[in-house]
């Protein structure tokens, strides 16, 4: 079965720790996403990746960082400088660039920092 | 830059109602037009999608048609069952092949 596997789905963390969330996906899709979900907020992007090797900034990046080493593998790390971590997280896929293709999402994973 | 604005508040609506949610939105160019659909607990899936205008959407008995006379792309569903029971949101890609969301509207169907 192809798809976007994320781990864990709850994860626990004490204030100052740098956490890795991980995405890997199988469709062979160049692109990847990272988004931030808070209630009443919708989804806000962090990072994104649309090629190996390469990553851009999205809206609310301070604070994150991402890595592309492999076309399946997004890893995403909250570092202690983010001021507010306790959220839900969510990574996507897509074929190509967004445009008119569909963003695949994965399970999502729930930070709580303590 | 490009955005979405849904309607205010959950929506709570009985079994086999009528179900409208609103979008509008703003942006350069010809945006895609997505809904995607998120039930609890779970990410996010595509649940119909609209590429240029007077197209429409459609899947599982929903449907959105992409006014750009409006710039609207209302989602509307004839007869809800309580397994539509879920959060929607609309979205949108520009110039910048970046999906941007509206804040999602919690649909909750009473039998």
């Amino acid at each position: 079965d192809g798809g976007i596997t994320q781990s864990p789905k709850y994860l626990f963390r004490k204030e100052g720790q740098n956490v890795t969330l991980s995405c890997e996906q199988n469709l062979n899709h160049d692109a990847m996403y990272w988004y931030r979900q808070d209630p009443g907020q919708g989804l806000r992007l962090i990072y994104y990746s649309q090629i190996v090797n390469d990553f851009q900034k999205g809206d609310i990046a301070e604070g994150y960082s991402v890595s592309r080493e492999k076309k399946e593998s997004f890893p995403l790390t909250v570092t202690s400088a983010q001021k507010n971590p306790t959220a839900f997280y969510l990574c996507a896929s897509s074929i190509g660039p967004s445009g008119s293709n569909e963003q695949f999402f994965g399970p999502g994973t729930r930070l709580t920092v303590l | 830059g490009n955005s979405v604005t849904q309607m205010e508040g959950p929506v709570t609506l009985s079994e086999e109602a009528f179900l409208t949610i609103n979008c509008t939105y703003t942006a350069t160019g010809y945006p895609s037009l997505f809904w995607y659909v998120q039930y609890p607990g779970e990410g996010l899936q595509l649940l119909l999608k609209a590429t240029k205008a007077d197209d429409k959407g459609s899947n599982k008995g929903f449907e959105a048609t992409y006014r750009k006379e409006t710039t609207s792309f209302h989602l509307e569903k004839g007869s809800v069952q309580v397994s539509d029971s879920a959060v929607y949101f609309c979205a949108l890609t520009g110039g910048n092949n970046r999906l941007a969301f509206g804040k999602g509207n919690q649909v909750v169907v009473i039998p």
